[in-house]
């Protein structure tokens, strides 16, 4: 079971928007920022958004994070069928001093 | 353009240790900007952090596999080792190299290698 919880699916249809949800505790989302990542069949995960809603170089502007108490989102708008990916959450734990995943969820573009 | 490859053997008897090398290309491990870590997924199943290595020899463990692990720096090239000890089945996954920067920021992963334990 993971550290951070996450619905294990989504889904959307072509131009719409969805938004993923991560739950965590003060020990890690309540104290540290929260990173994203997608990872498309078959590829290892590429770093998606960090510090809260920060967007690495090349990554599009459709996707945006945000962070609230202990849980964070990530909003994807304009679906696209290429976005279509497994998408984890992640924090550093200050109580067990390490890095902690959620559980992933399942983006399925209809 | 950074680039990390995981390298070591695909298969693992049980009980045996587990050893797998990164190599870093187009920049150096020595920086004291980020660490160095290890990742795996079992087959189907999410990520789970195994653990990290600052430059100076630091060391940060999953408490969950903190007995079993060991991550070290190459002494003489750009790369940095996983050791994994008493492996079982379910240690069978694939295994993640990365850069990070402070905290959870992964911002640079290799391909990853899968690894499966059996006899």
């Amino acid at each position: 079971q993971s550290v951070l919880t996450q619905s294990p699916s989504a889904s959307g249809t072509p131009g719409q928007g969805v938004t993923i949800s991560c739950s965590g505790s003060s020990s890690n989302i309540g104290r540290n920022t929260v990173n994203w990542y997608q990872q498309l069949p078959g590829t290892a995960p590429k770093l998606l958004i960090y510090s809260n809603s920060q967007r690495p170089s090349g990554v599009p502007d459709r996707f945006s994070g945000s962070k609230s108490g202990t849980s964070a989102s990530l909003a994807i708008s304009g679906l696209q069928s290429e976005d279509e990916a497994d998408y984890y959450c992640a924090a550093w734990d200050d109580s067990l001093k390490g890095v902690v995943f959620g559980g992933g969820t399942k983006l399925t573009v209809l | 353009q950074l680039q990390l490859q995981e390298s070591g053997p695909g298969l693992v008897k049980p009980s045996e240790t587990l050893s797998l090398t990164c190599t870093v290309s187009g920049g150096s491990i020595s920086s004291s900007v980020y660490y160095w870590g290890w990742i795996r997924q079992p087959p189907g199943k999410g990520l789970e952090w195994i653990g990290s290595i600052y430059y100076s020899g630091d060391t940060y463990y999953n408490p969950s596999l903190k007995s079993q692990v060991t991550i070290s720096v190459g002494t003489s090239k750009n790369q940095f080792s996983l050791r994994l000890s008493s492996v079982t089945a379910a240690d069978t996954a694939v295994y993640y190299c990365a850069r990070s920067r402070a905290g959870a920021t992964l911002d640079y992963w290799g391909q990853g290698t899968l690894v499966t334990v059996s006899s």
